[in-house]
């Protein structure tokens, strides 16, 4: 696509619930980034993928918390048993990869997936 | 912890006036980057500034960095009320062929006419 792409765009959820958030980064882009922003904070690092490289889990605040990353492309954030304080909006980027011709380091980021826990 | 702190926290201005935001980061860096947000949207990339870089220009911005004070400012120039939106710095390198990067708490700018 043209862009990166994130569905739901909007998930209410009641307490305990397990939840998957979905991100399609543009074509071509092969490290991923996972955010979460809470209202009115700035941006909470929580997973990053590189290619084929193990990915960077230091931000996941809890074991309730996961990512995978299938064929380098599509990746599923899940919240297992989530709570109150999971509420967030959870924000993919992605970029191109690195040492390649016109790489400016640039993030592209998707609309977010707005996560409300009851 | 945020690697970059904005300040202010908020500004509010005129159309016409300019806005300067500043960025403190701690450790060092590749390069830094200012981002804009409008309310409920992603973050836009406005402009990336290498660490061997003084000053950047494009367009109505202007970007600064003293690698030596660890900070970084942001100037529009002839704001516009569609200027308003939350603006943050990032920073970052190159490691293991990535750019991880480390996001302040953001400058919510607000241009009035």
């Amino acid at each position: 696509g043209a862009g990166v792409s994130q569905s739901p765009s909007n998930k209410v959820t009641e307490k305990g619930k397990d939840v998957e958030l979905r991100c399609d980064p543009i074509s071509g882009h092969t490290a991923l980034y996972w955010y979460r922003q809470s209202l009115g904070q700035g941006l909470e690092f929580l997973i990053y993928f590189q290619g084929n490289s193990a990915p960077d889990k230091s931000g996941l605040p809890s074991d309730r918390f996961s990512a995978e990353r299938t064929g380098g492309s599509v990746s599923t954030l899940t919240i297992q048993r989530t709570q109150q304080e999971d509420s967030a909006v959870y924000l993919c980027a992605s970029i191109l990869r690195s040492g390649t011709s016109g790489n400016t380091g640039e993030l592209f980021f998707g609309e977010g997936s707005r996560l409300t826990v009851l | 912890s945020q690697q970059g702190e904005e300040d202010p926290q908020a500004l509010s201005i005129q159309e016409g006036e300019n806005a300067t935001m500043n960025c403190s980061y701690k450790t060092s860096i590749n390069n830094l980057q200012w981002y804009r947000q409008n309310s409920g949207r992603g973050l836009v990339h406005l402009i990336l500034i290498r660490s061997n870089e003084r000053e950047k220009h494009s367009g109505r911005l202007r970007v600064t960095l003293d690698t030596s004070k660890k900070s970084s400012s942001l100037l529009i120039t002839a704001s516009r009320a569609a200027d308003t939106a939350s603006y943050f710095c990032a920073t970052g390198g190159l490691t293991g062929g990535g750019n991880k990067l480390t996001f302040g708490t953001g400058t919510q700018l607000k241009v009035e006419l």
